[in-house]
């Protein structure tokens, strides 16, 4: 099993839905991020949480809410999907520390 | 504000033809430098992480080293298999002390061997 789950992997929906990604891991790290990547832009910052009561919000978290419902999960939501966040969504996890970053496989959203 | 520039974007080589990605940063108070390896569809793979000026890490036909301002990855007679977009990161401090930190990404260069 991957060290780091997200579903779904892919996703179509309509502009104004809500719609939840998912994310799970099997590191035992207290740290866990959300990351958008679109072509040519690199990797942005989406939320991150250092622990179950810890939440912050990250470069571009505008149109984008978070829960960590556990240790080990965090969902990222799109309250009112638009077509501009369309992109390939990561979530990571990380230890304590200078550590590096272990990644999910992503999720691929289309807004339409 | 963190930084980091990534050049070529795109790079293009034969098989065997050896070269280099670079990595320019510019950070205020560097706790590490780190690559990625990414594959189309794919997550980020972590392949190493520098911690100061003059380290060197190795594996396979890769070789990262850091400097003061910059970070090289070395590809020494690449294979098809090597083609993937590679990352760069670093890692600095969220401020307010303490071990909360934030990874700031380069956008990459796509590396491309043809057989």
């Amino acid at each position: 099993d991957a060290d780091v789950t997200q579903t779904p992997r892919n996703r179509i929906t309509k502009t104004g839905k809500r719609i939840m990604l998912e994310c799970s891991q099997t590191k035992g790290h207290d740290r866990m991020y959300w990351y958008r990547q679109d072509p040519g832009l690199g990797l942005q910052l989406i939320y991150y949480s250092f622990d179950v009561k810890d939440i912050n919000k990250g470069e571009i978290s505008d149109g984008y809410s978070v829960s960590r419902q556990a240790q080990a999960k965090f969902s990222l939501s799109l309250e009112s999907a638009i077509p501009n966040q369309t992109a390939l969504y990561f979530c990571a996890t990380s230890g304590e520390g200078v550590y590096g970053y272990t990644f999910g496989s992503g999720t691929r959203l289309t807004v339409v | 504000e963190d930084q980091v520039t990534q050049s070529p974007e795109a790079l293009r080589l034969q098989e065997g033809e050896s070269s280099s990605l670079n990595c320019s940063y510019t950070v205020s108070g560097l706790r590490g430098l780190f690559w990625y390896r990414q594959d189309p569809g794919k997550g980020p793979e972590f392949l190493f992480t520098l911690y100061s000026a003059g380290e060197e890490k190795e594996k396979e036909r890769l070789k990262a080293t850091l400097t003061k301002k910059e970070s090289f990855l070395h590809i020494t007679a690449p294979k098809p298999e090597d083609s993937a977009t590679y990352l760069c990161a670093v890692q600095a401090s969220f401020g307010g002390g303490g071990s909360n930190y934030k990874l700031t990404f380069g956008k990459g260069t796509l590396l491309t061997v043809n057989p």
